[in-house]
Protein backbone atom coordinates (compact mmCIF):
# COMPACT_ATOMS: atom_id res chain seq x y z
CA UNK A 1 0.00 0.00 0.00
CA UNK A 2 1.34 3.35 -1.19
CA UNK A 3 1.33 6.29 1.66
CA UNK A 4 -0.79 8.50 -0.09
CA UNK A 5 -3.81 6.55 -2.26
CA UNK A 6 -5.61 9.25 -4.93
CA UNK A 7 -7.75 8.40 -7.94
CA UNK A 8 -6.08 9.01 -10.73
CA UNK A 9 -9.70 9.62 -12.69
CA UNK A 10 -9.74 10.53 -15.27
CA UNK A 11 -12.66 13.19 -13.97
CA UNK A 12 -14.96 14.92 -16.31
CA UNK A 13 -17.37 17.50 -15.11
CA UNK A 14 -19.64 20.17 -17.01
CA UNK A 15 -18.85 23.99 -16.53
CA UNK A 16 -20.17 25.15 -13.37
CA UNK A 17 -20.27 21.81 -11.51
CA UNK A 18 -18.83 21.36 -7.51
CA UNK A 19 -15.79 19.16 -8.13
CA UNK A 20 -14.78 17.16 -5.32
CA UNK A 21 -11.27 15.77 -5.11
CA UNK A 22 -9.78 13.02 -2.24
CA UNK A 23 -6.90 12.00 -0.82
CA UNK A 24 -6.73 9.08 1.62
CA UNK A 25 -3.52 8.31 3.29
CA UNK A 26 -2.03 6.06 5.86
CA UNK A 27 0.64 7.74 7.67
CA UNK A 28 -0.37 9.36 10.71
CA UNK A 29 2.27 11.61 11.68
CA UNK A 30 1.52 13.80 8.41
CA UNK A 31 0.33 17.15 9.41
CA UNK A 32 0.73 19.25 6.79
CA UNK A 33 -1.39 18.68 3.53
CA UNK A 34 -1.28 20.60 0.31
CA UNK A 35 -2.88 20.55 -3.22
CA UNK A 36 -1.28 21.29 -6.46
CA UNK A 37 -2.51 21.67 -9.85
CA UNK A 38 -0.27 20.48 -12.90
CA UNK A 39 -0.99 21.46 -16.31
CA UNK A 40 0.16 19.20 -18.95
CA UNK A 41 3.97 19.50 -19.43
CA UNK A 42 3.88 22.37 -16.89
CA UNK A 43 5.68 22.30 -13.32
CA UNK A 44 3.08 21.77 -10.32
CA UNK A 45 1.58 25.16 -8.81
CA UNK A 46 0.58 25.35 -5.27
CA UNK A 47 -3.02 25.98 -4.51
CA UNK A 48 -4.15 25.29 -1.04
CA UNK A 49 -1.93 24.79 1.61
CA UNK A 50 -3.03 23.55 5.60
CA UNK A 51 -1.60 22.68 8.93
CA UNK A 52 -3.58 20.15 10.54
CA UNK A 53 -7.16 19.10 10.52
CA UNK A 54 -9.67 21.70 9.63
CA UNK A 55 -10.91 23.41 6.31
CA UNK A 56 -9.37 26.47 4.66
CA UNK A 57 -10.86 28.37 1.54
CA UNK A 58 -9.59 30.84 -1.01
CA UNK A 59 -11.60 31.88 -3.78
CA UNK A 60 -13.42 28.76 -5.36
CA UNK A 61 -10.74 26.17 -3.77
CA UNK A 62 -12.11 25.04 -0.23
CA UNK A 63 -9.39 22.23 1.26
CA UNK A 64 -10.57 19.57 4.00
CA UNK A 65 -7.96 17.99 6.34
CA UNK A 66 -10.12 14.95 8.50
CA UNK A 67 -6.77 13.63 10.46
CA UNK A 68 -8.79 11.09 12.57
CA UNK A 69 -10.34 9.68 9.18
CA UNK A 70 -6.43 10.59 7.65
CA UNK A 71 -8.54 11.87 4.52
CA UNK A 72 -7.92 15.44 2.42
CA UNK A 73 -10.10 16.93 0.02
CA UNK A 74 -10.61 19.60 -2.41
CA UNK A 75 -13.36 21.08 -3.67
CA UNK A 76 -14.11 23.67 -6.48
CA UNK A 77 -16.90 25.82 -6.77
CA UNK A 78 -18.44 26.88 -10.38
CA UNK A 79 -15.65 24.77 -11.75
CA UNK A 80 -14.26 26.54 -14.99
CA UNK A 81 -12.79 24.98 -18.22
CA UNK A 82 -9.41 26.87 -16.81
CA UNK A 83 -9.70 24.32 -14.51
CA UNK A 84 -8.66 21.31 -16.42
CA UNK A 85 -5.80 19.58 -15.46
CA UNK A 86 -4.03 17.51 -12.72
CA UNK A 87 -4.25 18.00 -9.19
CA UNK A 88 -2.32 16.51 -6.93
CA UNK A 89 -2.44 16.09 -3.33
CA UNK A 90 1.12 15.88 -1.57
CA UNK A 91 2.24 15.65 2.82
CA UNK A 92 4.58 15.60 4.79
CA UNK A 93 5.01 15.04 8.85
CA UNK A 94 7.07 17.93 9.15
CA UNK A 95 8.75 21.21 7.73
CA UNK A 96 11.51 19.29 7.78
CA UNK A 97 10.71 16.55 5.28
CA UNK A 98 10.21 16.07 1.28
CA UNK A 99 6.89 15.95 0.52
CA UNK A 100 5.31 12.74 -0.79
CA UNK A 101 2.48 12.90 -3.51
CA UNK A 102 -0.56 10.92 -4.67
CA UNK A 103 -0.43 10.05 -8.34
CA UNK A 104 -3.02 12.77 -9.27
CA UNK A 105 -6.33 12.88 -10.87
CA UNK A 106 -6.99 14.43 -14.17
CA UNK A 107 -9.77 16.64 -14.30
CA UNK A 108 -11.59 17.68 -17.35
CA UNK A 109 -14.05 20.86 -17.22
CA UNK A 110 -16.45 20.88 -20.45
CA UNK A 111 -17.68 23.90 -21.75
CA UNK B 1 10.36 36.25 -12.43
CA UNK B 2 11.31 35.06 -9.32
CA UNK B 3 10.20 31.47 -9.53
CA UNK B 4 12.27 28.43 -9.65
CA UNK B 5 14.21 28.28 -12.82
CA UNK B 6 14.89 25.14 -14.55
CA UNK B 7 17.30 24.52 -17.70
CA UNK B 8 17.00 23.46 -19.79
CA UNK B 9 13.53 22.78 -20.53
CA UNK B 10 13.67 19.67 -22.73
CA UNK B 11 16.50 16.96 -23.20
CA UNK B 12 17.08 14.48 -25.39
CA UNK B 13 19.62 12.47 -25.28
CA UNK B 14 21.37 9.14 -26.38
CA UNK B 15 21.64 6.16 -24.19
CA UNK B 16 24.91 5.90 -22.24
CA UNK B 17 25.21 9.80 -22.55
CA UNK B 18 25.45 11.82 -19.51
CA UNK B 19 23.46 14.71 -18.70
CA UNK B 20 23.40 17.62 -16.53
CA UNK B 21 19.95 20.15 -15.22
CA UNK B 22 20.48 23.08 -13.71
CA UNK B 23 17.96 24.58 -11.34
CA UNK B 24 17.58 28.22 -9.54
CA UNK B 25 15.53 28.20 -6.81
CA UNK B 26 14.02 31.10 -5.51
CA UNK B 27 16.40 34.04 -3.82
CA UNK B 28 15.70 33.87 -0.27
CA UNK B 29 14.62 29.79 0.14
CA UNK B 30 17.63 27.78 1.73
CA UNK B 31 15.96 24.38 0.92
CA UNK B 32 16.27 23.09 -2.47
CA UNK B 33 14.36 19.60 -3.59
CA UNK B 34 14.73 17.67 -6.83
CA UNK B 35 12.09 15.16 -8.09
CA UNK B 36 11.28 12.92 -10.65
CA UNK B 37 8.05 12.51 -12.29
CA UNK B 38 7.13 9.96 -14.90
CA UNK B 39 3.55 9.99 -17.21
CA UNK B 40 0.52 9.05 -14.84
CA UNK B 41 2.15 9.24 -11.32
CA UNK B 42 2.91 11.87 -9.00
CA UNK B 43 6.47 13.51 -8.48
CA UNK B 44 8.73 11.21 -6.63
CA UNK B 45 11.35 12.88 -4.10
CA UNK B 46 15.02 12.11 -5.05
CA UNK B 47 16.88 14.15 -3.08
CA UNK B 48 17.10 17.55 -1.01
CA UNK B 49 19.59 20.07 0.18
CA UNK B 50 19.38 23.14 2.84
CA UNK B 51 22.17 25.65 1.87
CA UNK B 52 25.01 23.61 0.70
CA UNK B 53 24.47 20.46 2.62
CA UNK B 54 22.61 17.75 1.10
CA UNK B 55 20.57 16.26 3.36
CA UNK B 56 18.62 13.27 2.14
CA UNK B 57 18.61 11.24 -0.74
CA UNK B 58 16.24 8.68 -1.98
CA UNK B 59 17.09 4.90 -2.78
CA UNK B 60 15.42 5.78 -6.14
CA UNK B 61 18.89 8.07 -6.58
CA UNK B 62 21.21 5.22 -8.16
CA UNK B 63 24.92 5.90 -8.10
CA UNK B 64 24.54 7.05 -11.73
CA UNK B 65 23.04 10.15 -10.33
CA UNK B 66 24.60 13.32 -8.18
CA UNK B 67 23.33 16.09 -7.15
CA UNK B 68 25.31 19.47 -5.92
CA UNK B 69 24.21 22.71 -4.38
CA UNK B 70 28.27 24.36 -4.44
CA UNK B 71 27.55 27.66 -2.97
CA UNK B 72 23.82 27.07 -1.58
CA UNK B 73 22.23 28.73 -4.63
CA UNK B 74 21.25 26.97 -7.86
CA UNK B 75 21.62 23.12 -8.29
CA UNK B 76 22.44 20.40 -10.76
CA UNK B 77 21.69 17.10 -11.27
CA UNK B 78 23.89 15.22 -13.26
CA UNK B 79 22.90 11.21 -14.49
CA UNK B 80 25.52 9.06 -16.06
CA UNK B 81 25.58 6.48 -18.48
CA UNK B 82 21.98 7.38 -18.97
CA UNK B 83 19.65 4.43 -19.61
CA UNK B 84 16.26 4.69 -21.26
CA UNK B 85 14.30 3.94 -17.58
CA UNK B 86 15.53 7.54 -16.79
CA UNK B 87 13.19 9.25 -19.65
CA UNK B 88 11.11 11.55 -17.07
CA UNK B 89 10.55 15.22 -16.35
CA UNK B 90 12.85 16.37 -13.64
CA UNK B 91 11.55 19.27 -11.23
CA UNK B 92 12.90 21.08 -8.75
CA UNK B 93 11.17 22.77 -5.73
CA UNK B 94 12.28 25.06 -3.59
CA UNK B 95 11.37 26.59 0.11
CA UNK B 96 12.31 28.77 3.06
CA UNK B 97 12.61 26.12 5.73
CA UNK B 98 9.00 24.51 6.55
CA UNK B 99 6.96 22.59 3.85
CA UNK B 100 5.73 25.58 1.50
CA UNK B 101 7.51 24.22 -1.88
CA UNK B 102 7.15 25.99 -5.05
CA UNK B 103 8.23 23.80 -8.05
CA UNK B 104 9.77 24.95 -11.51
CA UNK B 105 8.57 23.77 -14.60
CA UNK B 106 10.98 21.02 -15.09
CA UNK B 107 13.16 19.64 -17.36
CA UNK B 108 11.93 17.02 -19.45
CA UNK B 109 14.60 14.01 -20.52
CA UNK B 110 14.08 11.68 -23.12
CA UNK B 111 16.92 9.13 -23.84
CA UNK B 112 16.59 7.06 -27.02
Amino acid sequence: QKEVEQDPGPLSVPEGAIVSLNCTYSNSAFQYFMWYRQYSRKGPELLMYTYSSGNKEDGRFTAQVDKSSKYISLFIRDSQPSDSATYLCAMTDSGNTPLVFGKGTRLSVIA
Amino acid sequence: DTGVSQDPRHKITKRGQNVTFRCDPISEHNRLYWYRQTLGQGPEFLTYFQNEAQLEKSRLLSDRFSAERPKGSFSTLEIQRTEQGDSAMYLCASSLQGSRAFFGQGTRLTVV
